[in-house]
């Protein structure tokens, strides 16, 4: 079965330091993956998204993603996060051929500290 | 810019209740589509729309009714509202159903609270 796995629940980091999110999707002959944001009590907005062409895709906010294909993944970094990125961030995968049903992780809550 | 609107906000039902949740979009959408959030489950799935006149179940759709009788919204019924049905609701349109190029434009969401 098609699914997104976000092993990290919670990621807690200080505040000016790198962050990994990681994702990793079920494998299949051709991906489209995305990178979604929800802050506190509003709706999911697109981070960056992966289409095809360079591995190295960069999105809003300083945030970036590899997409690496032998290991069916897709992590989300960021080199030195700001208490404004506390959130949840959820990875999708829309598989080829399908409309537009997205696949979404659970999600995992990036905790920034002072 | 209106976007994606979503009422109400929030809701308290009784068990066996029903009621209709709202999703307005003004972006001219092909597609809509609602999703339920549950901690430690992500999104998934109740339903979607690829137009006027076209609705299909998605992930989890029992329990729930939609239509699509304009572009514009895309109501979703609670038939007779069920505790575990106690959830964020979030509806979701994007341009075009057909294109993987057409990121999904979310609304605020519906934080509904069967007792």
């Amino acid at each position: 079965a098609q699914s997104v796995t976000q092993l990290d629940s919670q990621v807690p980091v200080f505040e000016e330091a790198p962050v990994e999110l990681r994702c990793n999707y079920s494998s299949s002959v051709s991906v489209y993956l995305f990178w979604y944001v929800q802050y506190p009590n509003q709706g999911l907005q697109l981070l960056l998204k992966y289409l095809s062409g360079s591995t190295l895709v960069k999105g809003i906010n300083g945030f970036e993603a590899e997409f690496n294909k032998s290991q069916t993944s897709f992590h989300l970094r960021k080199p030195s996060v700001h208490i404004s990125d506390t959130a949840e961030y959820f990875c999708a995968v829309l598989y080829g051929g399908a409309t537009n049903k997205l696949i979404f992780g659970t999600g995992t809550l990036l905790a920034v500290q002072p | 810019n209106a976007g994606v609107t979503q009422t109400p906000k929030f809701q308290v039902l009784k068990t066996g209740q029903s009621m209709t949740l709202q999703c307005a979009q003004d972006m001219n959408h092909e597609y809509m589509s609602w999703y339920r959030q549950d901690p430690g489950m992500g999104l998934r799935l109740i339903h979607y729309s690829v137009g006027a006149g076209i609705t299909d179940q998605g992930e989890v759709p029992n329990g729930y009714n939609v239509s699509r009788s304009t572009t514009e919204d895309f109501p979703l019924r609670l038939l007779s509202a069920a505790p575990s049905q106690t959830s964020v609701y979030f509806c979701a349109s994007s341009y075009s159903w057909s294109s993987y190029n057409s990121p999904l434009h979310f609304g605020n969401g519906t934080r509904l609270t069967v007792t």
